[in-house]
């Protein structure tokens, strides 16, 4: 089944502990993208990668980072969490940069 | 900048059509989505349009483009319970980096 799948679907972390959120996808696509979701504000896109080492910040990239060493994986890093990156996150793929994405399952984060 | 609105909520009668309405910015963009987020889960594609489209049907689904006034709409026809979700309109950002604009999310609920 072609899918999305990202861990953990929920988290509850304490300030400063380093985390990752890993994505992985089976459809062999070389866009991937990281979105969070805040109320009010839909979804806005954190990165993206367009291909094996090839990552690009999006519009609220701050505090994130990310890394594509296989085309299946694209893990979120946040080194340092805060209370304001407590959020509902989703990992996206698609085949190419203007076709349908397709979104995980999303992790649901809370920093205390 | 690029952006997409649409109204927070909707209620109707089960039974009864839905029309949840967005408007966009990016004249270029060419593809705009309609994606369905039940709770706790993922965000699901209903469906999508081509910007050269006026309108696409899709079982109970309908989906009109003004692009002159850069408004779409969702119609769902026959609305049932199993409908209430939020809804999110977005649009492909024709500046390419992989990104979804997604405007805040239509709440729709349907009671009896």
């Amino acid at each position: 089944e072609a899918q999305v799948t990202q861990n953990p679907r929920y988290l509850i972390t304490v300030t400063g502990k380093k985390l990752t959120v890993t994505c992985s996808q089976n459809m062999n696509h070389e866009y991937m993208s990281w979105y969070r979701q805040d109320p009010g504000l839909g979804l806005r896109q954190i990165y993206y990668s367009m291909n094996v080492e090839v990552t690009d910040k999006g519009d609220v990239p701050e505090g994130y980072k990310v890394s594509r060493k296989e085309k299946r994986n694209f893990p979120l890093i946040l080194e340092s969490p805060s209370p304001n990156q407590t959020s509902l996150y989703f990992c996206a793929s698609s085949y190419r940069s203007n076709t349908e994405a397709f979104f995980g399952q999303g992790t649901r984060l809370t920093v205390v | 900048g690029e952006d997409v609105e649409q109204s927070l909520f909707l209620s109707v009668r089960e039974g009864d059509s839905s029309v949840i309405n967005c408007t966009y910015t990016d004249s270029s963009s060419t593809y705009l989505y309609w994606y369905k987020q039940e709770p706790g889960a993922g965000l699901q594609l209903l469906t999508y349009i081509f910007s050269n489209m006026d309108m696409k049907q899709d079982q109970r689904l309908t989906v009109l483009l003004n692009k002159k006034d850069k408004h779409l709409s969702l119609r769902i026809a026959d609305t049932q319970t199993g409908d209430s979700a939020i809804y999110f309109c977005a649009e492909m950002f024709s500046g390419g980096y992989n990104k979804l604009i997604f405007g805040a999310g239509t709440r729709l609920a349907v009671h009896p």
